[in-house]
């Protein structure tokens, strides 16, 4: 398997600029994961899905943030407008939900910044 | 607020000696815990995950899990300097099945040779 794609891998805009981040979660897999990586705050949940309904946005930072999950093989994390604050890592991950036990695969991230 | 603690670092050890991370967690319900490694750069990848009490003996690492004292430590025998990332502490909240993981900000680990 490809394990997880994320795409683009880097992003580089302008503040109040629309950015959209892409997410291919590995085949057969139920539940879909957004996190953002600073040094500041470590790694933290935005967003997550199972079986591509929203099951918990409460990490998403503002309504400037937004995901979607139009089916299984695709999600996609929009932010508009962008500011600089949001400059990050961007990591999706998937895993199949069998049980609390299911392990967490990552994709490469999205290295985000925002001028 | 659920909260996964970890020492930030650097932890220094020499090559061959024995790396001890160690990672406390504030909700006393915690079914599942990890340990992921990242290497700069790069996203996090398992390398160890424990659900009862006691060890867990891999290779050259071993996950310990204290429920009573809300305690998970990954020791590294043998380390080598390719064993220098951050390794992350993460926990499930509950036991509900596809509960999101909540992550320590990590330990970085520096193995000289």
């Amino acid at each position: 398997d490809a394990g997880v794609i994320q795409s683009p891998r880097h992003e580089v805009t302008e503040m109040g600029q629309e950015v959209t981040l892409r997410c291919k979660p590995i085949s057969g897999h139920d539940y879909l994961f957004w996190y953002r990586q600073t040094m500041m705050r470590g790694l933290e949940l935005l967003i997550y899905f199972n079986n591509n309904v929203p099951i918990d946005d409460s990490g998403m930072p503002e309504d400037r943030f937004s995901a979607k999950m139009p089916n299984a093989s695709f999600s996609t994390l929009k932010i508009q407008p962008s500011e600089p604050r949001d400059s990050a890592v961007y990591f999706c991950a998937s895993s199949f939900g069998t049980g609390f036990q299911e392990t967490q695969y990552f994709g490469p991230g999205t290295r985000l910044l925002v001028l | 607020q659920k909260e996964v603690e970890q020492n930030s670092g650097p932890l220094s050890v020499p090559e061959g000696a024995i790396a001890s991370l160690n990672c406390t967690y504030s909700d006393r319900v915690s079914q599942s815990f990890f340990w992921y490694r990242q290497y700069s750069g790069k996203s996090p990848e398992l390398i160890m995950s424990i659900y009862s009490n006691g060890d867990k003996e891999d290779g050259r690492f071993t996950a310990q899990l204290n429920k009573a004292s809300q305690y998970v430590s990954l020791l590294i025998r043998d380390s080598q300097p390719s064993d220098s990332a951050t390794y992350l502490c993460a926990v499930t909240p509950t036991n509900q099945a596809g509960t999101a993981l909540i992550f320590g900000k990590g330990t970085t680990l520096s193995v000289s040779s």
